[in-house]
Protein backbone atom coordinates (compact mmCIF):
# COMPACT_ATOMS: atom_id res chain seq x y z
CA UNK A 1 0.00 0.00 0.00
CA UNK A 2 1.73 3.60 -1.37
CA UNK A 3 1.97 5.94 1.55
CA UNK A 4 3.38 9.49 1.36
CA UNK A 5 5.40 11.04 4.15
CA UNK A 6 6.49 14.68 4.56
CA UNK A 7 8.61 15.85 6.85
CA UNK A 8 8.78 18.76 8.49
CA UNK A 9 5.02 18.65 9.46
CA UNK A 10 5.51 22.58 10.24
CA UNK A 11 8.52 24.86 9.66
CA UNK A 12 9.24 28.31 10.20
CA UNK A 13 11.65 30.53 8.51
CA UNK A 14 13.05 34.13 8.65
CA UNK A 15 12.55 35.92 4.91
CA UNK A 16 15.02 35.37 2.69
CA UNK A 17 16.50 31.86 3.48
CA UNK A 18 16.44 28.65 1.19
CA UNK A 19 14.41 25.99 2.73
CA UNK A 20 13.51 22.25 1.86
CA UNK A 21 10.48 20.35 1.94
CA UNK A 22 10.99 16.27 2.18
CA UNK A 23 8.48 13.71 0.82
CA UNK A 24 8.91 10.26 1.41
CA UNK A 25 6.83 7.31 -0.28
CA UNK A 26 7.06 3.94 0.10
CA UNK A 27 6.03 2.34 -3.26
CA UNK A 28 8.63 3.77 -6.14
CA UNK A 29 6.06 2.25 -8.82
CA UNK A 30 4.66 5.36 -9.69
CA UNK A 31 3.19 7.73 -12.89
CA UNK A 32 5.00 11.06 -11.30
CA UNK A 33 5.19 12.97 -8.73
CA UNK A 34 3.06 16.03 -7.74
CA UNK A 35 3.91 19.22 -5.33
CA UNK A 36 1.00 21.39 -4.24
CA UNK A 37 0.81 24.72 -2.46
CA UNK A 38 -2.57 25.34 -0.29
CA UNK A 39 -3.73 28.66 1.38
CA UNK A 40 -6.12 28.83 4.03
CA UNK A 41 -9.82 28.75 2.30
CA UNK A 42 -8.45 27.94 -1.45
CA UNK A 43 -8.03 25.06 -3.20
CA UNK A 44 -4.32 23.36 -3.99
CA UNK A 45 -2.22 24.90 -6.66
CA UNK A 46 0.12 23.13 -8.74
CA UNK A 47 3.45 23.95 -8.43
CA UNK A 48 5.38 21.22 -10.25
CA UNK A 49 5.08 17.75 -11.80
CA UNK A 50 7.62 15.46 -12.19
CA UNK A 51 7.29 12.23 -14.40
CA UNK A 52 9.19 8.97 -13.10
CA UNK A 53 11.37 9.25 -15.53
CA UNK A 54 12.48 12.38 -14.41
CA UNK A 55 15.00 13.65 -12.02
CA UNK A 56 13.92 16.98 -11.01
CA UNK A 57 11.53 20.34 -12.54
CA UNK A 58 12.29 23.76 -11.86
CA UNK A 59 10.16 26.78 -11.89
CA UNK A 60 11.22 30.46 -10.63
CA UNK A 61 12.78 29.90 -7.14
CA UNK A 62 11.01 26.32 -6.80
CA UNK A 63 13.21 23.46 -7.70
CA UNK A 64 11.64 19.36 -7.33
CA UNK A 65 13.72 16.30 -7.18
CA UNK A 66 12.57 12.99 -7.34
CA UNK A 67 15.04 9.75 -6.29
CA UNK A 68 12.09 7.27 -7.43
CA UNK A 69 14.99 4.10 -6.80
CA UNK A 70 15.05 5.27 -2.86
CA UNK A 71 11.00 6.39 -2.95
CA UNK A 72 11.96 10.33 -2.06
CA UNK A 73 11.55 14.12 -3.39
CA UNK A 74 12.45 17.24 -2.62
CA UNK A 75 11.30 20.88 -2.59
CA UNK A 76 13.55 23.22 -2.56
CA UNK A 77 12.26 27.20 -1.97
CA UNK A 78 15.13 29.70 -2.82
CA UNK A 79 14.86 33.34 -1.05
CA UNK A 80 11.50 32.47 0.76
CA UNK A 81 9.12 35.20 1.11
CA UNK A 82 6.19 36.14 3.47
CA UNK A 83 4.31 35.00 0.17
CA UNK A 84 5.56 31.73 0.30
CA UNK A 85 3.11 30.83 3.89
CA UNK A 86 1.41 28.37 2.97
CA UNK A 87 0.97 24.85 3.19
CA UNK A 88 2.87 22.55 0.55
CA UNK A 89 1.73 18.89 -0.59
CA UNK A 90 3.60 16.11 -1.81
CA UNK A 91 1.30 13.86 -3.73
CA UNK A 92 2.31 10.62 -5.81
CA UNK A 93 0.17 9.13 -8.97
CA UNK A 94 -0.49 5.63 -8.90
CA UNK A 95 -2.08 3.22 -11.33
CA UNK A 96 -5.70 3.78 -12.28
CA UNK A 97 -5.54 7.43 -11.58
CA UNK A 98 -5.39 7.46 -8.07
CA UNK A 99 -3.61 10.09 -6.27
CA UNK A 100 -2.03 9.70 -3.19
CA UNK A 101 -1.49 12.67 -0.63
CA UNK A 102 0.89 13.50 1.84
CA UNK A 103 -0.21 15.20 5.35
CA UNK A 104 1.51 18.53 4.20
CA UNK A 105 4.25 20.80 5.81
CA UNK A 106 2.92 23.78 6.77
CA UNK A 107 5.39 26.62 5.80
CA UNK A 108 5.83 29.94 7.66
CA UNK A 109 8.06 32.66 6.63
CA UNK A 110 8.46 35.94 8.65
CA UNK A 111 9.03 38.74 7.28
CA UNK B 1 -12.07 30.97 -17.28
CA UNK B 2 -14.11 30.36 -14.48
CA UNK B 3 -12.31 27.41 -12.25
CA UNK B 4 -13.71 24.31 -10.40
CA UNK B 5 -16.39 25.78 -8.20
CA UNK B 6 -17.54 24.23 -4.73
CA UNK B 7 -21.06 24.88 -2.76
CA UNK B 8 -21.62 25.32 -0.16
CA UNK B 9 -18.22 26.81 1.18
CA UNK B 10 -19.19 25.56 4.98
CA UNK B 11 -21.76 23.52 5.59
CA UNK B 12 -22.84 22.56 9.82
CA UNK B 13 -25.04 19.70 10.39
CA UNK B 14 -26.51 17.62 13.38
CA UNK B 15 -25.54 13.61 13.24
CA UNK B 16 -28.04 11.71 10.79
CA UNK B 17 -28.88 14.77 8.77
CA UNK B 18 -28.42 14.78 5.10
CA UNK B 19 -25.58 17.15 3.60
CA UNK B 20 -25.52 17.44 -0.36
CA UNK B 21 -22.44 18.91 -1.55
CA UNK B 22 -22.18 20.46 -5.30
CA UNK B 23 -19.14 20.65 -7.76
CA UNK B 24 -19.30 22.23 -10.69
CA UNK B 25 -16.07 21.40 -12.93
CA UNK B 26 -14.28 23.64 -15.50
CA UNK B 27 -16.35 23.37 -18.92
CA UNK B 28 -14.62 20.36 -21.29
CA UNK B 29 -13.13 18.62 -18.35
CA UNK B 30 -14.23 15.09 -18.57
CA UNK B 31 -12.70 13.82 -15.72
CA UNK B 32 -14.03 14.85 -12.00
CA UNK B 33 -12.78 13.34 -8.72
CA UNK B 34 -13.52 13.79 -5.53
CA UNK B 35 -10.94 14.28 -2.33
CA UNK B 36 -11.36 14.62 1.87
CA UNK B 37 -9.46 16.19 4.23
CA UNK B 38 -10.20 14.39 7.74
CA UNK B 39 -8.80 16.91 10.49
CA UNK B 40 -5.33 16.40 10.86
CA UNK B 41 -5.04 14.18 8.06
CA UNK B 42 -3.66 13.31 4.53
CA UNK B 43 -6.44 14.48 1.35
CA UNK B 44 -7.30 11.05 0.31
CA UNK B 45 -9.13 10.28 -3.05
CA UNK B 46 -13.16 9.03 -3.02
CA UNK B 47 -14.23 8.68 -6.31
CA UNK B 48 -13.77 9.65 -10.14
CA UNK B 49 -15.90 10.47 -12.87
CA UNK B 50 -15.48 9.97 -16.34
CA UNK B 51 -18.29 12.13 -17.90
CA UNK B 52 -21.24 10.75 -15.91
CA UNK B 53 -19.81 7.12 -15.53
CA UNK B 54 -17.97 6.59 -12.20
CA UNK B 55 -14.21 5.12 -13.10
CA UNK B 56 -13.01 4.33 -9.71
CA UNK B 57 -15.18 4.79 -6.06
CA UNK B 58 -12.66 2.61 -4.46
CA UNK B 59 -12.40 5.48 -2.14
CA UNK B 60 -15.63 6.06 -0.62
CA UNK B 61 -15.64 5.02 2.85
CA UNK B 62 -19.21 3.14 2.82
CA UNK B 63 -22.46 3.27 1.78
CA UNK B 64 -24.02 6.21 3.22
CA UNK B 65 -21.93 8.42 1.12
CA UNK B 66 -23.58 8.96 -2.76
CA UNK B 67 -21.89 10.16 -5.61
CA UNK B 68 -23.36 11.91 -8.89
CA UNK B 69 -22.81 13.31 -12.21
CA UNK B 70 -25.99 13.21 -14.47
CA UNK B 71 -25.40 14.30 -17.68
CA UNK B 72 -21.71 14.43 -17.34
CA UNK B 73 -21.07 18.31 -15.83
CA UNK B 74 -21.99 18.90 -12.23
CA UNK B 75 -21.55 16.66 -9.15
CA UNK B 76 -23.20 16.21 -6.36
CA UNK B 77 -21.76 14.27 -3.41
CA UNK B 78 -24.36 13.20 -0.62
CA UNK B 79 -23.61 11.74 2.73
CA UNK B 80 -27.01 10.16 4.25
CA UNK B 81 -27.29 9.81 7.04
CA UNK B 82 -23.84 11.58 8.24
CA UNK B 83 -21.54 10.78 10.88
CA UNK B 84 -19.24 12.65 13.49
CA UNK B 85 -16.78 11.39 11.58
CA UNK B 86 -17.54 12.39 8.19
CA UNK B 87 -16.47 16.11 9.27
CA UNK B 88 -13.74 17.54 7.21
CA UNK B 89 -12.84 19.51 3.72
CA UNK B 90 -14.34 18.05 0.71
CA UNK B 91 -12.17 19.11 -2.37
CA UNK B 92 -13.49 18.31 -5.85
CA UNK B 93 -11.12 18.26 -9.16
CA UNK B 94 -12.02 18.78 -12.79
CA UNK B 95 -9.25 17.45 -15.88
CA UNK B 96 -9.39 17.23 -19.53
CA UNK B 97 -9.94 13.84 -20.73
CA UNK B 98 -6.29 13.17 -21.68
CA UNK B 99 -4.43 15.08 -19.06
CA UNK B 100 -5.97 13.59 -16.25
CA UNK B 101 -2.70 14.63 -14.28
CA UNK B 102 -3.61 18.05 -14.56
CA UNK B 103 -5.82 18.91 -11.60
CA UNK B 104 -7.42 21.67 -10.81
CA UNK B 105 -8.63 22.16 -7.59
CA UNK B 106 -11.81 23.85 -6.21
CA UNK B 107 -11.73 25.62 -2.81
CA UNK B 108 -13.51 22.72 -1.04
CA UNK B 109 -16.53 22.65 0.81
CA UNK B 110 -15.93 22.65 4.78
CA UNK B 111 -18.54 19.83 6.50
CA UNK B 112 -19.09 19.55 10.45
CA UNK B 113 -21.26 16.93 12.13
CA UNK B 114 -22.20 18.26 15.37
Amino acid sequence: KQEVTQIPAALSVPEGENLVLNCSFTDSAIYNLQWFRQDPGKGLTSLLLIQSSQREQTSGRLNASLDKSSGRSTLYIAASQPGDSATYLCAVHTGGFKTIFGAGTRLFVKA
Amino acid sequence: EAGVTQFPSHSVIEKGQTVTLRCDPISGHDNLYWYRRVMGKEIKFLLHFVKESKQDESGMPNNRFLAERTGGTYSTLKVQPAELEDSGVYFCASSQLDREWEQYFGPGTRLTVT
